[in-house]
C-alpha cells in the first residue's frame, strides 16, 4: 500500500510558471525524498529533505517539509518543457530501505 | 554502464508462462531493491536484497514470485505461471552502503505484458 499522497494528481502550466505539488504522509520519518519519472530518463532521484529540516534548495527546486502536518511540498520555479514528467513525494518505512511512494502528480509544461 | 541495467527492456507473455527478469545493479552497491508499478500507479515494493541475503520479501504478492541475488551482484525476479494481473513495469534499484541517506538509484524497468 502507499502511504504518501501527492496534491495536485495534475497540473499543466506554462513555461516560465511556477510549480507547486504538495505530498501528505502516514508514518514517521527519518526524511522525505522526491522523485521524478518521465519516458527519457526514468525514475530518478531529485532531493532529500531531513526530518530537522524545514526548508531546502537544489537549483530550481525548494522542498520544504511540516512534520506537525505531516506535510511537504516542491515548488519548481521557471519551469521548461524538460520539467514534464511525474513526481512523487517517497518516504523510507521503519523497515530498512523499503520506500512508499505516492501516486504521483503529473506535471505538464507547455512550451 | 554506470547506471542500474535490466533487460529485457520488455516482455510479452502469454497467461501461464514463467518469466525471469534480470537486473545489474550499480557495481558496489550492496543493496538491491525490486518494485512493480502498475499503470497510472506509484512504484510498490517488492522485495530488498543487502549482498546475497533477502532482508525483506513482505511486498511479494504471491508465491509464484521469487527472486535471487546469488553472488550478491545481479538478481532475478521470476514469476511463474504469469497472470494478466501481473502485467507492470518491474523496476530494480540499487543504493550504496549510505542508509542514512537511502538515495535508490533505478532501473529503466521491464515493462511486462501479460496476454
Amino acid at each position: 500500500s502507499q502511504q504518501g499522497e501527492e496534491d495536485p494528481q495534475a497540473l499543466s502550466i506554462q513555461e516560465g510558471e511556477n510549480a507547486t505539488m504538495n505530498c501528505s504522509y502516514k508514518t514517521s520519518i527519518n526524511n522525505l525524498q522526491w522523485y521524478r519519472q518521465n519516458s527519457g530518463r526514468g525514475l530518478v532521484h531529485l532531493i532529500l529533505i531531513r526530518s530537522n529540516e524545514r526548508e531546502k534548495h537544489s537549483g530550481r527546486l525548494r522542498v520544504t517539509l511540516d512534520t506537525s502536518k505531516k506535510s511537504s511540498s516542491l515548488l519548481i520555479t521557471a519551469s521548461r518543457a524538460a520539467d514534464t514528467a511525474s513526481y512523487f513525494c517517497v518516504s523510507r518505512g521503519s523497515t530498512l530501505g523499503r520506500l512508499y511512494f505516492g501516486r504521483g502528480t503529473q506535471l505538464t509544461v507547455w512550451p | 554502464g554506470a547506471g542500474v541495467s535490466q533487460s529485457p527492456r520488455y516482455k510479452v507473455a502469454k497467461r501461464g508462462q514463467d518469466v525471469a527478469l534480470r537486473c545489474d545493479p550499480i557495481s558496489g552497491h550492496v543493496s538491491l531493491f525490486w518494485y512493480q508499478q502498475a499503470l497510472g500507479q506509484g512504484p510498490e515494493f517488492l522485495t530488498y536484497f543487502q549482498n546475497e541475503a533477502q532482508l525483506d520479501k513482505s511486498g511479494l504478492p504471491s508465491d509464484r514470485f521469487f527472486a535471487e541475488r546469488p553472488e550478491g551482484s545481479v538478481s532475478t525476479l521470476k514469476i511463474q505461471r504469469t497472470q494478466q494481473e501481473d502485467s507492470a513495469v518491474y523496476l530494480c534499484a540499487s543504493s550504496s552502503r549510505d542508509i542514512a541517506k537511502n538515495i535508490q538509484y533505478f532501473g529503466a524497468g521491464t515493462r511486462l505484458s501479460v496476454l
